[in-house]
């Protein structure tokens, strides 16, 4: 059974950089056809997609983010990583780690870490 | 746009049929998925592509798709299904996007 586990400080300080592991563990991140992604959710609202990753290294980002974001991946240790810059208030939240399945018009998040809520604070 | 527009909630009355739906243009080109999210839970896939349900999911759950417009259908509402739905899919540009949510609230 595959198990995503994200990890990283549960506080960070306004100005600073976010920085967040996800540990895939009963599958290998090498696999073909799976994207392997970050998704947030801030207090009370909604899903926000951050970005995603193919074990190759191609990436795909929401504009939103994008200039603040960086997603990485680590073969050797089957692991995948996010890190965003100059964090605020308004970037509390749970962040979840998400496998996704991809192929031309279909796909689907078919396996989700439990998440690691995020506080920005001083 | 790469925006999904969803009804913020949805009410059904125990054993009946819920429609949610979910709008923007990208579901004219891209299937959807969609999520079931419990308070404090991660969210779940019950439905994707044109209609699947991945294994342990009841058949109450359906998915259609008309035009721009993507819908998950529950028939037989149970109190257990009342939760938050999101619809997921991609943009031309291969960005992934959420939508806003629905609450369903099962009466």
């Amino acid at each position: 059974q595959l198990q995503l586990q994200e990890s990283g400080p549960g506080l960070v300080k306004p100005s600073e950089t976010l920085s967040l592991t996800c540990t895939v563990s009963g599958g290998s991140i090498t696999s073909s056809s799976y994207y392997w992604g970050w998704i947030r959710q801030p207090p009370g609202k909604g899903l926000e997609w951050i970005a995603n990753i193919y074990y190759s290294g191609s990436t795909y980002y929401n504009p939103s983010l994008k200039s603040r974001v960086t997603i990485s991946v680590d073969t050797s240790k089957n692991q995948f990583s996010l890190k965003l810059s100059s964090v605020t208030a308004a970037d509390t939240a749970v962040y979840y780690c998400a496998r996704e399945f991809s192929v031309t018009t279909e796909r689907k998040f078919d396996y989700w870490g439990h998440g690691t809520l995020v506080t920005v604070s001083s | 746009s790469s925006e999904l527009t969803q009804d913020p909630a949805v009410s059904v009355a125990l054993g009946q049929t819920a429609r949610i739906t979910c709008q923007g243009d990208s579901l004219r080109s891209y299937y959807a998925s969609w999520y079931q999210q419990k308070p404090g839970q991660a969210p779940v896939l019950v439905i994707y592509g044109k209609n699947n349900r991945p294994s342990g999911i009841p058949d109450r759950f359906s998915g259609s798709s008309s035009g721009n417009t993507v819908s998950l259908t529950i028939t037989g509402a149970q109190a257990e299904d009342e939760a938050d739905y999101y619809c997921n899919s991609r943009d031309s540009t291969g960005n992934r996007v959420f939508g806003g949510g629905t609450k369903l609230t099962v009466l």
